[in-house]
């Protein structure tokens, strides 16, 4: 069974340029999240997307924006890029386990580095 | 809104030692709590997860947890450690979406766990 992966593994971008990062789910899985994980910090939830649609927005601007394919896999696209945006980016797709709920499995993270 | 603290940033311990990470949670409902493990430079591997019923739970590499709805507490917890154990660890509480198609985790700020020899 492949695991999630991202790509790229790392990115050097400019301040005000924009930005797309890609994921592809562990198989068979329908929903991924995005996360932000800024140095010395826990991962924070930007978005999640189920059949191709946002499922769900944590405190992000709308210059985070993201999209689903039909199969399953995502990218997540940033305008404008800041610097406080530098971080590493965490993809994760999921699937309602046996107990019911949900386990949300991660990629290898994209390394955004803006300057 | 659900919360996640981890009052430890960092913990040194001796190889065979044991371990106890701490979690504390804040959640409205019965809470969906999970331990990941992140080694440097790497996403997060899920180590274990509480949904319901029993209050001691066994994960991977050795690794179990305690839940303890009283004291809003989700401690990791590890008999003998490895020095391989060095790596940060987060723990999470998950909250279902409205439409119930997937859950969104929040995480604590993490602990970094050092093994001496």
């Amino acid at each position: 069974e492949t695991g999630v992966t991202q790509s790229p593994t790392h990115l050097i971008k400019t301040r005000g340029q924009q930005v797309t990062l890609r994921c592809s789910s562990q198989s068979g899985h329908n929903t991924v999240s995005w996360y932000q994980q800024a140095l010395g910090q826990g991962p924070q939830f930007i978005f999640q997307y189920y059949r191709e649609e946002e499922n769900g927005r944590g405190n992000f601007p709308p210059r985070f924006s993201g999209l689903q394919f039909p199969n399953y896999s995502s990218e997540l696209n940033v305008n404008a890029l800041e610097l406080d945006d530098s971080a590493l980016y965490l993809c994760a797709s999921s699937r309602r386990g046996l107990a019911g709920a949900f386990e949300q499995y991660f990629g290898p993270g994209t390394r955004l580095t803006v300057t | 809104a659900q919360s996640v603290t981890q009052p430890d940033i960092h913990i040194t311990v001796s190889e065979g030692a044991s371990l106890e990470l701490r979690c504390n949670y804040s959640y409205g409902a019965t809470p969906y709590l999970f331990w990941y493990v992140q080694s440097p430079g790497q996403g997060l591997q899920l180590l274990l997860k509480y949904f319901s019923g029993d209050t001691l739970f066994q994960g991977i590499k050795g690794f179990e947890a305690e839940f303890k709805r009283s004291q809003s507490s989700f401690n990791l917890r590890k008999p003998s450690v490895h020095w391989s154990d060095a790596a940060e660890y987060f723990c999470a509480v998950g909250q279902e979406m409205n439409n119930n198609a997937g859950n969104m985790l929040t995480f604590g700020g993490g602990t970094r766990l050092m093994v001496k020899p």
